[in-house]
Parts: structure tokens; C-alpha cells; sequence
């Protein structure tokens, strides 16, 4: 089967650490992006990546650091610096960044203790 | 003003209804319109995208698309309490790498 897969699905954190959330997919996309939902909002952009060893900064990066070692992977690390971690993180990819209907994985919801 | 804007709900429909889904943007240089669906505790589902003005339609979904009007909007057809769910509309710029804007999304409720 296809598709995106994300774990852990929860993930509780105690205040200074530092987790990372792990994306994979197999669809063979180019893009992938990572967001967060907070209730009543919507989805805010983290990080995206366009192609394999490239990524940027979305709108609410601060306090997050990724990395595209490989065309399947873009896992996201919430830095101690985040500070208010709490809220469901969301991965995504798309074909291309042309092509941009974006499919989304099941995501982990972050607790922190 | 948001980018995307959506009514936050809850729309509430008896089942085999028409729900009418509306979404209106801000940017008019927005070329790809999408709707998903995401129900509490999951993620996004992508339902429909459309990208020209005037109507697609899939199954129970029709997309509508107004780039005059800024507007977009989906209609479910024959409701299901299965449709119960939030409606997220996002659009984007397409061409080189756009944002893509999501708005806060719908929360529809198909009553029995």
C-alpha cells in the first residue's frame, strides 16, 4: 500500500526536552511538509522540502529543525526552544511543489507534560 | 482579513439534505482550490481539488469555483451521517513553490 505513515501517534514530552517525530512515504514524492493544528486554527506551515537535501522554513519555524537525508523521510525535531509544543502534527507530501495537492499522514498529537 | 475564510459552523443538515460548503479567499492570484475532509482526531482527507471556474463533480461531491467572486464551494448531496465531519478549504498560487492557505474549516453535522 501507498501512502504516508507517521509515529509515534502520541508522543508526551517533558518541558526541555527535545523529540523527533518521524514522516515516511512511498508514494514516490518529491515535497513533503510538515504542519501543526492547534484548535480553532488552521493548519499552520513548519517546514516544507522541495527535493532531497533542501528544505525552508514555513511561517511558524521557530523552535522546530528538520532533515532530508532521503527522498522518503522528513522527520521534524521540536527543540526545547518551542514554546508551546502542545498540538497535532501533521505530514504531508505532494508530487512535486508544481504539482501541489498535498496528501496528509494519520499524525501525532504532542503532549507536554 | 484571513486568507481563506470559512464559516466555523456547525452546519447542520438532515440526512439526505443538500449541505452547501462555502469558502471564500483573499488573493486573486490563487489558482488551486481544495477540499478536505477531516474528522475529530484524524487528519486531512483530500476530497475534491479544482482548478477551473465552474463546477466538478464526484460521486455525492460537487466543487464550485467563482475566481470573479473569490469563492469556492462544495456541495454534498444526499447527506450521510458519515459526512459528519470538519471541512477544511485550502488553496494556493500553484507554479513554483506556493503556499498553500488553509482555512479554519467547517464543522458540518448530518443529523438521522
Amino acid at each position: 500500500d501507498g501512502g504516508i505513515t507517521q509515529s509515534p501517534k502520541y508522543l508526551f514530552r517533558k518541558e526541555g526536552q527535545n523529540v523527533t517525530l518521524s514522516c515516511e512515504q512511498n508514494l514516490n514524492h518529491d515535497a513533503m511538509y510538515w504542519y501543526r493544528q492547534d484548535p480553532g486554527q488552521g493548519l499552520r506551515l513548519i517546514y516544507y522540502s522541495q527535493i532531497v537535501n533542501d528544505f525552508q522554513k514555513g511561517d511558524i519555524a521557530e523552535g522546530y529543525s528538520v532533515s532530508r537525508e532521503k527522498k522518503e523521510s522528513f522527520p521534524l525535531t521540536v527543540t526545547s526552544a518551542q514554546k508551546n509544543p502542545t498540538a497535532f502534527y501533521l505530514c504531508a507530501s505532494s508530487i512535486d511543489h508544481i504539482r501541489d495537492t498535498q496528501y496528509f499522514g494519520p499524525g501525532t498529537r504532542l503532549t507536554v507534560l | 482579513q484571513k486568507e481563506v475564510e470559512q464559516n466555523s459552523g456547525p452546519l447542520s443538515v438532515p440526512e439526505g439534505a443538500i449541505a452547501s460548503l462555502n469558502c471564500t479567499y483573499s488573493d486573486r492570484g490563487s489558482q488551486s482550490f481544495f477540499w478536505y475532509r477531516q474528522y475529530s482526531g484524524k487528519s486531512p482527507e483530500l476530497i475534491m481539488f479544482i482548478y477551473s471556474n465552474g463546477d466538478k463533480e464526484d460521486g455525492r461531491f460537487t466543487a464550485q469555483l467563482n475566481k470573479a467572486s473569490q469563492y469556492v464551494s462544495l456541495l454534498i448531496r444526499d447527506s450521510q451521517p458519515s459526512d459528519s465531519a470538519t471541512y477544511l478549504c485550502a488553496v494556493s498560487r500553484s507554479g513554483g513553490y506556493q503556499k498553500v492557505t488553509f482555512g479554519t474549516g467547517t464543522k458540518l453535522q448530518v443529523i438521522p
